[in-house]
């Protein structure tokens, strides 16, 4: 079945500086990617939608330049947290679509500021 | 706009309880449902799809859900719950236009006493 690897589960950092956060279809091509956060026992709130070679489309109330996301090819898509904030500590997941596995998700990040 | 509603935060059942957690969506033209799982500290776990058909779907686990146009509703059950099911349930919905972001619910938490 298909896998979506994503990378690194967890990460600490310190205030100020970038983290990235990587999403890999492993056995079939994405034709979209989309990435969520979500908060402790809280749902899934969308934060973008990315096509490969196209900029992300973001969802209202996410900062475009605080969450950079580049989707490089239709394998990979990356989230880049810039100027991390403590408020910026969550759980990341991302999920492909593609026509033949419909949706699958990501492992999610749990990303800490300090 | 497009939404989903879980109507439950919490759910407490025995072991051997039945179970119905109610879905409602918002959409606009036809819709996709999905019903997924989290167990603790593990990402998220399809458990059934609806997409056209039988509006009465099975899925993994014993767990099946009805779709019913006319209420909006995608409620999901299972006759007898075990002690391992107790997770967070998410029901979600996507239009059925390819590269459509999934919307997610609250989440309902059920937690199953042995």
């Amino acid at each position: 079945g298909a896998v979506v690897s994503q990378h690194p589960s967890r990460v600490i950092c310190k205030s100020g500086t970038s983290v990235k956060i990587e999403c890999r279809s492993l056995d079939f091509q994405a034709t979209t990617m989309f990435w969520y956060r979500q908060f402790p026992k809280q749902s899934l709130m969308l934060m973008a939608t990315s096509n490969e070679g196209s900029k992300a489309t973001y969802e209202q109330g996410v900062e475009k330049d605080k969450f950079l996301i580049n989707h490089a090819s239709l394998t990979l898509s990356t989230l880049t947290v810039t100027s991390a904030h403590p408020e910026d500590s969550s759980f990341y997941i991302c999920s492909a679509s593609s026509q033949t596995y419909g949706y699958t998700f990501g492992s999610g990040t749990r990303l800490t500021v300090v | 706009a497009q939404s989903v509603s879980q109507h439950n935060h919490h759910v407490i059942l025995s072991e051997a309880a039945s179970l119905e957690l109610g879905c409602n969506y918002s959409y606009g033209g036809t819709v996709n449902l999905f019903w997924y799982v989290q167990y603790p500290g593990q990402h998220l776990q399809l458990l059934l799809k609806y997409f056209s058909g039988d509006p009465l779907v099975k899925g993994i686990k014993g767990f099946e859900a009805e779709f019913i146009k006319s209420k909006f509703s995608f409620n999901l059950r299972k006759p007898s719950v075990q002690w391992s099911d107790t997770a967070e349930y998410f029901c979600a919905a996507s239009s059925n236009q390819a590269g459509t972001a999934l919307i997610f619910g609250k989440g309902t938490t059920l937690s199953v006493s042995s």
